[in-house]
């Protein structure tokens, strides 16, 4: 069964800690991507991968970066974590050459910074 | 990248009712798929629908497309319970990452 996993399902941080969510796939997909969920916004896309050691900035990268340096993770990481990056985290993969574009998502991350 | 509008917000039936809901976008696609989320959890596919298809099938659910309308639907035949969740619509044009709006939260009444 394919699968993407979080590496934590709930997180608590105090402002200004260094924060590090990880994302793993396990289907040899090209492409990463991680959104942010919060209530009535819908998921907003923070930053997307199409292969290793490449990123793209989505629509929300300010106050976020990421690393990929294998192909089967993705890490999220909030330099200075802020109250207004409390939020539902949701990683997501796909292959590239698929032109459909279906994506498969991890449970998420709940994440509240103090 | 283009976002789907999902329309309503919320939608409440009783169970064994159908439940309809409609996505909107704003340019072209090559395809538009849906997805489920139960609450707090991931979103999961449940259909894609190419732009040359005006219509799919996949057990109790049928999309429709109508791309001169810039519109789809998704019905859900005989609900249940446990189709309680949030469903969105993701259009794909021409960019390779989905985007996605706030969805249609739907309860099924037992």
């Amino acid at each position: 069964d394919v699968k993407v996993t979080q590496s934590s399902r709930y997180l608590v941080k105090r402002t200004g800690e260094k924060v590090f969510l990880e994302c793993v796939q396990d289907m040899d997909h090209e492409n990463m991507f991680w959104y942010r969920q919060d209530p009535g916004l819908g998921l907003r896309l923070i930053y997307f991968s199409y292969d290793v050691k490449m990123k793209e900035k989505g629509d929300i990268p300010e106050g976020y970066s990421v690393s990929r340096e294998k192909k089967e993770r993705f890490s999220l990481i909030l330099e200075s974590a802020s109250t207004n990056q409390t939020s539902m985290y949701l990683c997501a993969s796909s292959f590239q050459t698929r032109v459909s574009g279906e994506l498969f998502f991890g449970e998420g991350s709940r994440l509240t910074v103090l | 990248s283009q976002q789907g509008e999902e329309d309503p917000q919320a939608l409440s039936i009783q169970e064994g009712e159908n439940a309809t809901m409609n996505c909107s976008y704003k340019t072209s696609i090559n395809n538009l798929q849906w997805y489920r989320q139960n609450s707090g959890r991931g979103l999961v596919h449940l259909i894609l629908i190419r732009s040359n298809e005006r219509e799919k099938h996949s057990g109790r659910l049928r999309v429709t497309l109508d791309t001169s309308k810039k519109s789809s639907s998704l019905l859900i035949t005989a609900s249940r319970a446990a189709d309680t969740a949030s469903y969105f619509c993701a259009p794909l044009g021409s960019a390779r990452q989905l985007t996605f709006g706030s969805g249609t939260q739907l309860t099924v009444l037992p």
